[in-house]
């Protein structure tokens, strides 16, 4: 059975303290690891798409990096907009074998003070 | 790009009424659409998978007869809530993919729909 699992649950950080996001991972057949954001009352927002062990791909703030076993989300000196909700899913073949069905872990709940 | 519209936003309405959420991928085509439930602080339950022209793959404990979807073209997805109860309210948002091919595509989702049963 796939199994996604993010941690901490949640974390609450000073305005530019740098931190990381895990999200480790047990998936037979990894198609693809996504990480997104998702703000209160909103859907998840897509944040990035890593493939293979040792990609990595950088927007802002974020960094994400892929190994064979989890995903980290590096925030560098985030601010009080980064607060959200930040969900990682992965994705592999089905275990009927039809469509590719994303398994996504349950987050980590980020607060920013200023 | 990949923007996904859905409507209404929010719902509030009678015990026994059906309520139909529309999803709709504006600048893509879906292959594949996904329908999911949250319940507050938590993470998103998947309810069910449909692609274009097919019927939908429902989740194990989703009953297909109350929760109906109809995926009936590349850029709209249905969920029908029928004779909605309380217990049906909660946050339904829709999400939709389109075909990478070999590179695995990801999900770009709408902002939910509150469903609120009185």
């Amino acid at each position: 059975e796939d199994q996604v699992t993010q941690s901490p649950e949640a974390l609450r950080l000073q305005e530019g303290e740098s931190s990381s996001l895990n999200c480790s991972y047990t998936v037979s057949g990894l198609r693809g690891l996504f990480w997104y954001r998702q703000d209160p009352g909103k859907g998840p927002e897509f944040l990035f798409t890593l493939y293979s062990a040792g990609e990595e791909k950088e927007k802002e703030r974020l960094k994400a990096t892929l190994t064979k076993k989890e995903s980290f989300l590096h925030i560098t000196a985030p601010k009080p907009e980064d607060s959200a909700t930040y969900l990682c899913a992965v994705l592999a073949r089905h275990a009927s074998g039809g469509s590719y069905i994303p398994t996504f872990g349950r987050g980590t709940s980020l607060i920013v003070h200023p | 790009g990949a923007v996904v519209s859905q409507h209404p936003s929010r719902v509030i309405c009678k015990s026994g009424t059906s309520v139909k959420i529309e999803c709709r991928s504006l600048d893509f085509q879906a292959t594949t659409m996904f329908w999911y439930r949250q319940f507050p602080k938590q993470s998103l339950m998947l309810m069910a998978t449909s692609n274009e022209g097919s019927k939908a793959t429902y989740e194990q404990g989703v009953e297909k007869d109350k929760f109906l979807i109809n995926h009936a073209s590349l850029t709209l997805s249905t969920l029908t809530v029928t004779s909605a109860h309380p217990e049906d309210s909660s946050f339904y948002i829709c999400s939709a993919r389109a075909n990478g091919g070999i590179r695995a595509q990801p999900q770009h989702f709408g902002d939910g729909t509150r469903l609120s049963i009185l």
